[in-house]
């Protein structure tokens, strides 16, 4: 069973548009949900987290929403830029674990 | 500061061999965790080691094992090696095992395992 859904499984946006990726989590002991960038050759790199306790989290052009009665959470990603091309990993864990739960990946292709 | 290092980057067996990944964690982190990444399968847990012991193991088959040394560097080996275990193998560490924005989470860049 698939503890984190993620789709789209790709995406196409045009620079200065907004990118949003969305997951669904199945398991409610769930407390910390990162969303990861990979780009190609490189292992996935953190860009922002949130708590549960919160329903939303910006950092910088990068925001997470997060709905904890209909456990959604989701990546925006703001004036999108041919840069932020690459692959988001949305994740879960439980308290005190680093055994994360990863969805399946978006590929974002930003076009200048 | 330096990174995560895993070696080697590339590594191409033949089914049936066996091989072992290396892991060192970034200097001071002491939980390492290993993870295989697959087109199909996407990226899932292998097994996470704390202060030379196992605290976590991920649903794979016992041909893949693991282990960390006293100075936290960790090795994970894969035995009787078959197509199907051709992937990217991650190592992330971390200063204490818990969530990684708050205790540096930091992924490398992996090794690439391709069995032919």
């Amino acid at each position: 069973q698939q503890q984190v859904k993620q789709s789209p499984q790709s995406l196409i946006v045009q620079k200065g548009g907004i990118s949003i990726i969305n997951c669904a989590y199945e398991n409610t002991a769930f407390d910390y949900f990162p969303w990861y960038q990979q780009f190609p050759g490189k292992g996935p790199a953190l860009l922002i987290a949130i708590r549960p306790d919160v329903s939303e989290k910006k950092e910088g052009r990068f925001t997470i929403s997060f709905n904890k009665s209909a456990k959604q959470f989701s990546l925006h990603i703001m004036d999108s830029q041919p840069g932020d091309s690459a692959t988001y990993f949305c994740a879960a864990s439980r308290n005190n674990f680093n055994k994360f739960y990863f969805g399946s990946g978006t590929k974002l292709n930003v076009k200048p | 500061k330096a990174g995560v290092t895993q070696t080697p980057r590339y590594l191409i067996k033949t089914r049936g061999q066996q091989v072992t990944l290396s892991c060192s964690p970034i200097s001071g982190h002491r939980s390492v965790s290993w993870y295989q990444q697959t087109p199909g399968q996407g990226l899932q847990f292998l097994f996470e080691y704390f202060s030379e012991t196992q605290r976590n193991k991920g649903n794979f088959p016992g041909r893949f094992s693991g282990r960390q040394f006293s100075n936290s560097r960790s090795e994970m080996n894969v035995s009787t090696l078959e197509l199907g275990d051709s992937a990217l193998y991650l190592c992330a560490s971390s200063f204490v095992p818990g969530q990684g924005l708050y205790y540096g989470y930091t992924f490398g860049s992996g090794t690439r395992l391709t069995v032919v």
